[in-house]
């Protein structure tokens, strides 16, 4: 199957801080990503989806001036979790859409806010 | 109702037998199907995909697909305990290209 990056793959920050996540498909290009949270223990969320050259779609209850996603390029779809507080820590995981609309996870993305 | 419904388990199985895995959907123009295995703490791993109706085997997974009941299986042959994981259904619906997530079924393989 494709190959889907993230970088960090763990982050601690203090409360108030902004912390980017950089989703990468690597051997295939993705005009399609998808931006997932996960609480412990719990389903999949679906933050938003972010597509090549456009506003990234967010889904309800989803604060997109909190959560800002950048999809610049077809390789490449950060996320940047803005003023972060104890809340926000959570599983952050990325996928990339193939052609046949499946989807790649990346490997995720812990993020703890102190 | 929800786009994709699946038996949160736990499942249970002893090593060597058939783990037999279950999913519905609501929407008869979903096109693509397909499962998930997710480790605990780790993300999602695509392990099956099934576009038309009956059986599409890869090494000990077979999935299982009827469009008419709605329904795609997901079995696994000589389970291990490696296989023990949360499995997860996903819908793909062209016409608006909706994904849908169950919400998955926790699978234990007992040595």
């Amino acid at each position: 199957g494709a190959v889907v990056s993230q970088h960090p793959s763990r982050v601690i920050c203090k409360s108030g801080t902004s912390v980017k996540i950089e989703c990468r498909s690597l051997d295939f290009q993705a005009t399609t990503m998808f931006w997932y949270r996960q609480f412990p223990k719990q389903s999949l969320m679906l933050m938003a989806t972010s597509n090549e050259g456009s506003k990234a779609t967010y889904e309800q209850g989803v604060e997109k001036d909190k959560f800002l996603i950048n999809h610049a390029s077809l390789t490449l779809s950060t996320l940047t979790v803005t003023s972060a507080h104890p809340e926000d820590s959570s599983f952050y995981i990325c996928s990339a859409r193939g052609v046949r609309y499946e989807q790649f996870f990346g490997p995720g993305t812990r993020l703890t806010v102190l | 109702q929800k786009e994709v419904e699946q038996n949160s388990g736990p499942l249970s199985v002893p090593e060597g037998a058939i783990a037999s895995l279950n999913c519905t959907y609501s929407d008869r123009v979903s096109q693509s199907f397909f499962w998930y295995r997710q480790y605990s703490g780790k993300s999602p791993e695509l392990i099956m995909s099934i576009y038309s109706n009956g059986d599409k085997e890869d090494g000990r997974f077979t999935a299982q697909l009827n469009k008419a009941s709605q329904y795609v299986s997901l079995l696994i042959r000589d389970s291990q305990p490696s296989d023990s994981a949360t499995y997860l259904c996903a819908v793909n619906r062209r016409t608006g290209n909706q994904f849908y997530f169950g919400t998955g079924t926790s699978l234990t393989v007992i040595p």
